[in-house]
């Protein structure tokens, strides 16, 4: 099942860039998008999350965009920061699932000092 | 900050036992989870709780797995007889509302089956 997907299994940047971590998904019954931190041994922590009403959220150095006639969402994180390197999921769910999340498989982002 | 809290961290057990793996959600939150994470694999939703009944669960919530909210505090998980593709880390997680919002999760607890 492949609902959701995460292309690139890593990613590295340089501190003080643009980290732009990627999520498409092929379920068009999808209303509410979220992104999701996890560090080693420990559970996934929240990010942002943004409704298919809408095209962006902001929150502090977080960003998601959502194209829905792409099925694409895309998170931003400026400037990144070292203590961002972790592992990212975005995850999808829809009205009367039970607001079951379905999830990504993970971009690991390792920021570079 | 209001957290959720599992127990126990690490739970090893031979296949065919009985194992409970707990979770307090956070105080106020009302709808309740249960994930899963085999090694290497994307974390999966189990089953969702709300207001003492199952909202939704997945293929995977077969009848060997039960969900139980005992007391006013405490959320489990039963699985009554592990096998060896049961081993995963378990997430418990809670949320204030639905049918969307912001899911908030626990440490997990790693269970292995030998």
């Amino acid at each position: 099942d492949q609902q959701v997907k995460q292309n690139s299994p890593s990613l590295s940047v340089q501190e003080g860039r643009i980290s732009i971590l990627n999520c498409d998904y092929t379920n068009s019954m999808f209303d509410y998008f979220l992104w999701y931190k996890k560090y080693p041994a420990e559970g996934p922590t929240f990010l942002i999350s943004i409704s298919s009403i809408k095209d962006k959220n902001e929150d502090g150095r977080f960003t998601v965009f959502l194209n829905k006639s792409a099925k694409h969402l895309s998170l931003h994180i400026v400037p990144s920061q070292p203590g961002d390197s972790a592992v990212y999921f975005c995850a999808a769910s829809r009205t009367g699932a039970g607001n079951m999340l379905t999830f990504g498989g993970g971009t690991r982002l390792m920021v570079k000092p | 900050e209001p957290e959720v809290t599992q127990t126990p961290s690490h739970q090893v057990t031979q296949m065919g036992q009985e194992v409970i793996l707990r979770c307090v959600p956070i105080s106020n939150h009302l709808y309740f989870y249960w994930y899963r994470q085999i090694l290497g694999q994307k974390v999966e939703f189990l089953v969702s709780f709300y207001n003492n009944e199952i909202s939704e669960k997945s293929e995977i919530f077969d009848d060997q797995f039960s969900v139980e909210r005992p007391d006013g505090s405490n959320f489990t998980l039963k699985i009554r007889s592990t096998k060896l593709e049961d081993s995963a880390m378990y997430f418990c997680a809670s949320s204030e509302q639905a049918p969307v919002g912001e899911q908030f999760f626990g440490p997990g607890t790693r269970l292995t089956v030998l």
